[in-house]
């Protein structure tokens, strides 16, 4: 089992949709939990990071946390054709290791 | 506010050279950590610096080795160059003792030929 597993995609969603994205994670132990986006041939920019169970909304993006089930997600409201990137979940276990998935594609299509 | 800055930007070695890449982290931040990511993957952990000791490492060999300064800047070393070590490397600084949220640089993209 992967510590940090995402669906590679592509998630195509059209303009406007909402878009969600799902992460999994092995180590029971993780305290935080974090949201990268990445453009093509860019580095990765921090979106938005949780640490209690439960939903934390930043604009338009709204990040979900279920400790018990081990499992983030992130969903985009009102996607729009710029938020074309891959989304890479990151985890700090209880090593103090920030682990990350290896993203998913998403794709806005006008 | 300085952000994280990376140098070089891009680097072509051949296979059994040394490299070193360079990271500034971003103002006010004391930890760096250093992350491989190779095409379609993750970033990958290989090590984190604080107070100019390696905090943490992860599953890369000793070829990989690092360094932090007094000003919390920071090298990555890597010796013996494979094929495989071509790459995106990424540099992150965050705050020890805050909500370690890191923030990353720009990147170093190394091809081994």
């Amino acid at each position: 089992q992967k510590e940090v597993e995402q669906n590679s995609g592509p998630l195509s969603v059209p303009e406007g949709a909402i878009a969600s994205l799902n992460c999994t994670y092995s180590d029971r132990g993780s305290q935080s939990f974090f949201w990268y986006r990445q453009y093509s041939g860019k580095s990765p920019e921090l979106i938005m990071f949780i640490y209690s169970n439960g939903d934390k909304e930043d604009g338009r993006f709204t990040a979900q946390l279920n400790k018990a089930s081990q499992y983030v997600s992130l969903l985009i409201r009102d996607s729009q054709p710029s938020d074309s990137a891959t989304y890479l979940c990151a985890v700090k276990q209880s090593t103090d290791k920030l682990i990350f998935g290896t993203g998913t594609r998403l794709q806005v299509f006008p | 506010d300085a952000g994280v800055t990376q140098s070089p930007t891009h680097l072509i070695k051949t296979r059994g050279q040394q490299v070193t890449l360079r990271c500034s982290p971003k103002s006010g931040h004391d930890t760096v950590s250093w992350y491989q990511q190779a095409l379609g993957q993750g970033p990958q952990f290989i090590f984190q610096y604080y107070e100019e000791e390696e905090r943490q490492r992860g599953n890369f060999p000793d070829r990989f080795s690092g360094h932090q300064f007094p000003n919390y800047s920071s090298e990555l070393n890597v010796n013996a160059l494979l094929l495989g070590d071509s790459a995106l490397y990424l540099c992150a600084s965050s705050l020890a003792g805050g909500l370690d949220t890191q923030y990353f640089g720009p990147g170093t993209r190394l091809t081994v030929l």
